[in-house]
Parts: C-alpha cells; sequence; structure tokens
C-alpha cells in the first residue's frame, strides 16, 4: 500500500496567522492533488501538482511539489476563519486513474 | 457546485431497511466513483466505474451494490447494514485520458450522511 502521511492532524491557530501543512510519501508520485472539505461537504479540488519542484499559488495558498516529487506542502498566508476545513492530499500512481488520500490536517481558524 | 449532485443528503435506516444512494454528474465524465468516509480513517474507495464497467470493487461488502446505468448516473443499493457502515458516502467523477494527469482530478459531491440504526 503506498500511503500517504499528512502532518499534524490537527492545526489550531489565530486569524492573520500563517501555516504550513505537509504530505509525505515514501514512493513517487505521478501527480499530486490538494482538496478542502467542508463539515457536511464533500472534498473540493484546490490543486494539481505534476512536476517536481512545482510552486503554484492561489490566492493566499502556496502549493510545492518536492523535487524527488514524494512530498508537498501547503503554505496559508494570513489565515481566515474561512481556510477552516480538512485538507486532503491525494496521489494516484503511474498507469492508474485511482486515488489514494491521506488522513488530512484538520484546520481551526479562530476569528 | 461542484457539477456533482447527490441525494439524499442524510438517510437513517433500520438494519433490516433496503434504500439507494443516487449520485449524478453534469461534468461529461468518463469515470464515477463510490467513497466511504468514516471519522478518523482516510477516503476509503468502494467502487469505480470506467465508461459505465464496474473496474475496482474494494473487497466491499455484498450489502452494499453499486449500479452505473449511464456515465452520468450512479446509485449504491443498501440492504441489511450494520450500525459500523454509518458514514458519509461521497460520490465523484473524472474525465480520465491516461495521457493528461489533470483528467484524473475527481469532483466529489457533498455527500450523503447516513446513520444506520
Amino acid at each position: 500500500t503506498q500511503l500517504l502521511e499528512q502532518s499534524p492532524q490537527f492545526l489550531s491557530i489565530q486569524e492573520g496567522e500563517n501555516l504550513t501543512v505537509y504530505c509525505n510519501s515514501s514512493s513517487v508520485f505521478s501527480s499530486l492533488q490538494w482538496y478542502r472539505q467542508e463539515p457536511g461537504e464533500g472534498p473540493v479540488l484546490l490543486v494539481t501538482v505534476v512536476t517536481g519542484g512545482e510552486v503554484k499559488k492561489l490566492k493566499r495558498l502556496t502549493f510545492q511539489f518536492g523535487d524527488a516529487r514524494k512530498d508537498s506542502s501547503l503554505h496559508i498566508t494570513a489565515a481566515q476563519p474561512g481556510d477552516t476545513g480538512l485538507y486532503l492530499c491525494a496521489r494516484h500512481g503511474a498507469g492508474s486513474y485511482q486515488l489514494t488520500f491521506g488522513k488530512g490536517t484538520k484546520l481551526s481558524v479562530i476569528p | 457546485e461542484t457539477g456533482v449532485t447527490q441525494t439524499p443528503r442524510h438517510l437513517v435506516m433500520g438494519m433490516t431497511n433496503k434504500k439507494s444512494l443516487k449520485c449524478e454528474q453534469h461534468l461529461g465524465h468518463n469515470a464515477m466513483y463510490w467513497y466511504k468516509q468514516s471519522a478518523k480513517k482516510p477516503l476509503e474507495l468502494m467502487f469505480v466505474y470506467n465508461f459505465k464497467e464496474q473496474t475496482e470493487n474494494n473487497s466491499v461488502p455484498s450489502r452494499f451494490s453499486p449500479e452505473c446505468p449511464n456515465s452520468s448516473h450512479l446509485f449504491l443499493h443498501l440492504h441489511t447494514l450494520q450500525p459500523e457502515d454509518s458514514a458519509l458516502y461521497l460520490c465523484a467523477s473524472s474525465q480520465n485520458y491516461q495521457t493528461d494527469s489533470r483528467s484524473y482530478e475527481q469532483y466529489f459531491g457533498p455527500g450523503t450522511r447516513l446513520t444506520v440504526t
């Protein structure tokens, strides 16, 4: 089983603070996706990273794919209460369209 | 709105009931998926349909029976469930062109919160 480890598992911060969450694996990803899931809803795709070393920005969110394509990080600048949710990373292996998900990081941003 | 709808949003059923969950995607995708999400566990893939053909059944008990009449609709028929089957059931779809990694991006519905009493 090609596991995805996400850390931290829980994170509670004040509005305006910065944070970084991580997604790691012992094997290489073909591509990696980040999703955000709000309570009672399905996950919503944020970004897909494909190339080692790739950096993508989505407003206050910065996604980085490791050079060796075994890890990824999500950095949020000046967190807001609307960023609260479960952040999931997911990968699919070469030749497979099925995704494997990590357990997620549950983020709470306190006003 | 992600283009994937699920009904009902909430369902309470007894262990002897039969019910069905419905999913519809309006994205023109070729593949559809059922996932189970329980507390403290990662998303668990249950079934995969690609071009209406079931391509994956991840050792799911027979009390869960999927049906995919066309590439836009997916059902999950439930029968004689157990309390431990209580969870959020999510449907997703994706395009799946083998040469394009981004086509594997999955779009999820809002889920059905199932409680088995």
